[in-house]
């Protein structure tokens, strides 16, 4: 299995809700990533999960709240967003983050947010 | 800090035809360099990579790309184009030695093959 899966496909929440997207792969990978892509531009990394453990956060605003409960999942938490955060959001995974497990990502097709 | 460039919004080729998507970069050092396409709707899948050796390098379906280090290019090529191939493409970098730091995409070139 060399899926990404992600759900929803889309979701609509307001200024006020709380939301979860959730991301898993069953390829042992243990780096996994979220990247936030506006139309028409290339996407944005925003976290990287290595072994679980958070190891980057691209200086995403604390609305924005990844989890990774074990090595197939990663979840971001959504709470009182902005209009400007509508995009699609993409999770991605990798066999790790050491030399050479890197260079080839699989990504998800994606949750498309709309934030009203 | 690593950079790289995609100079063309749009690229509109005859099916049948080779095409070319252009692709510069900026790093430090000896680059890693990739190549990806988007299909609407769809998240992004690796199409090949140049990490060292061979500067043509081949990858899925039929692409290829040739890393130039005097010109600072990594331009994905295809011989004859499908009308399949119609998608956005980024290409990509990263430096070796910057440690930790993510992939850096190019802006994206949206491909268009005409029947």
């Amino acid at each position: 299995d060399t899926e990404v899966t992600q759900t929803p496909k889309h979701l609509v929440m307001g200024m006020t809700n709380k939301k979860s997207l959730k991301c898993e792969q069953h390829m042992g990978h243990r780096a996994m990533y979220w990247y936030k892509q506006k139309a028409k531009k290339p996407p944005e990394l925003m976290f990287v999960y290595s072994y679980e453990k958070l190891s980057i956060n691209e200086s995403v605003p604390s609305r924005f709240s990844p989890e990774c409960p074990n090595s197939s999942l990663l979840n971001l938490h959504l709470h009182a967003l902005q209009p400007e955060d509508s995009a699609l959001y993409l999770c991605a995974s990798s066999p790790g983050l050491a030399e050479g497990e890197w260079w080839e990502q699989f990504f998800g097709p994606g949750t498309r947010l709309t934030v009203l | 800090a690593q950079s790289v460039a995609q100079p063309e919004d749009q690229v509109n080729v005859a099916e049948g035809n080779p095409l070319t998507v252009k692709c510069t970069y900026s790093v430090s050092g000896n680059p890693y360099l990739f190549w990806y396409v988007q299909y609407p709707n769809r998240g992004l899948q690796f199409l090949l990579k140049y990490i060292t050796g061979d500067n043509l390098v081949k990858g899925s379906y039929g692409f290829e790309a040739e890393f130039n280090k005097s010109q600072t290019s990594f331009h994905l090529k295809k011989p004859s184009a499908l009308v399949s191939d119609s998608a956005l493409y980024f290409c990509a970098v990263r430096d070796p030695f910057s440690g930790n730091t993510p992939l850096v995409f190019g802006k994206g070139t949206r491909l268009s093959v005409i029947a």
